[in-house]
C-alpha cells in the first residue's frame, strides 16, 4: 500500500517561513491535499489538488508537488497556525484514501 | 451555510454494532461523494470508506472491508456507517467528510467535515 512520510514535529517562530513536507514515492504524479487539525477541532482544508488554496485561506499558505516530495508552506508564521498538518492522496491503484502520520507545527 | 451534523457513537463491547449518522444541510446532498475518516485516540487520521452521490460506489480501506457498510438516503440527506464486528482497534473518533466538488471521482479533496463522534470497543 502506498505509503505518506511526514515529519513528526516543525517549530518556528512568528513572523518566519514554516515548510511542511510529505514525502511519497512519486508523489509528484498525485494529487495531494492538505488539512489543518487543532486539538479538539475537525480537520479543516487549507490546500487541494497540490496548490490550490480553497476560499477564506490566507495567502500565506501555499503548497508545491515534485518528484517525491510535496510541500505546505506557511508564510508569516502566526500563533494561530499552531495545529497538526496532514497530506492527504487517493491511491487510485489500490482505490483507497492515505494519510500521512501528520506534523505538528509549533509556533516559538 | 454547509453544515454536516453527526450523531450515533457510543461504547460497545468487541463483536458488537454501532451505526453512525451525518445529516447535511445547506448543499445538494445528492450531487457530492462523502466519506468517513477516523482517528483513534493520539494518533493520526485515517481514511475509512467513500460513497459515490449515487450510492453505487463504494470503497473501503482493507481493515473496515466485510465488516463495515457505508449508506446513504438523499431523500433524508443522510450518510450512514453500519459498523458490525467491531474490534478494539475501530477505537476513535469518527468524521464524514463531504467531497469538494461534484466529480464522481473519489480523490477529491473534504471541505466540510462533521463535528466527530466518539465510537469506544472495550
Amino acid at each position: 500500500s502506498y505509503v505518506l512520510t511526514q515529519p513528526p514535529s516543525v517549530s518556528v517562530a512568528p513572523g518566519k517561513t514554516a515548510s511542511v513536507v510529505c514525502g511519497g514515492n512519486e508523489i509528484g504524479s498525485y494529487s495531494v491535499h492538505w488539512y489543518q487539525q487543532k486539538p479538539g477541532q475537525a480537520p479543516l482544508l487549507v490546500m487541494s489538488y497540490d496548490s490550490d488554496r480553497p476560499s477564506g485561506i490566507p495567502e500565506r499558505f501555499s503548497g508545491s508537488n515534485s518528484g517525491i516530495t510535496a510541500t505546505l508552506t506557511i508564510s508569516r508564521v502566526e500563533v494561530g497556525d499552531e495545529a497538526d498538518y496532514y497530506c492527504y492522496v487517493w491511491d487510485s491503484n489500490t482505490n483507497q484514501g492515505v494519510f500521512g502520520g501528520g506534523t505538528q507545527l509549533t509556533v516559538l | 451555510q454547509r453544515h454536516l451534523l453527526q450523531s450515533g457513537g457510543g461504547v460497545v463491547q468487541p463483536g458488537g454494532s454501532l451505526r453512525l449518522s451525518c445529516v447535511a444541510s445547506g448543499f445538494k446532498f445528492y450531487t457530492h461523494g462523502m466519506h468517513w475518516v477516523r482517528q483513534a485516540p493520539g494518533k493520526g487520521l485515517e481514511w475509512v470508506t467513500f460513497i459515490r452521490y449515487d450510492g453505487i460506489e463504494k470503497l473501503y480501506r482493507d481493515s473496515v472491508k466485510g465488516r463495515f457498510t457505508v449508506s446513504r438516503d438523499s431523500s433524508q440527506n443522510t450518510l450512514f456507517l453500519q459498523m458490525n464486528s467491531l474490534r478494539t482497534d475501530d477505537t476513535g473518533v469518527y468524521f464524514c467528510a463531504k467531497a469538494a466538488s461534484m466529480a464522481t471521482t473519489p480523490s477529491d479533496a473534504f471541505d466540510v467535515w462533521g463535528q466527530g463522534t466518539e465510537v469506544t470497543v472495550s
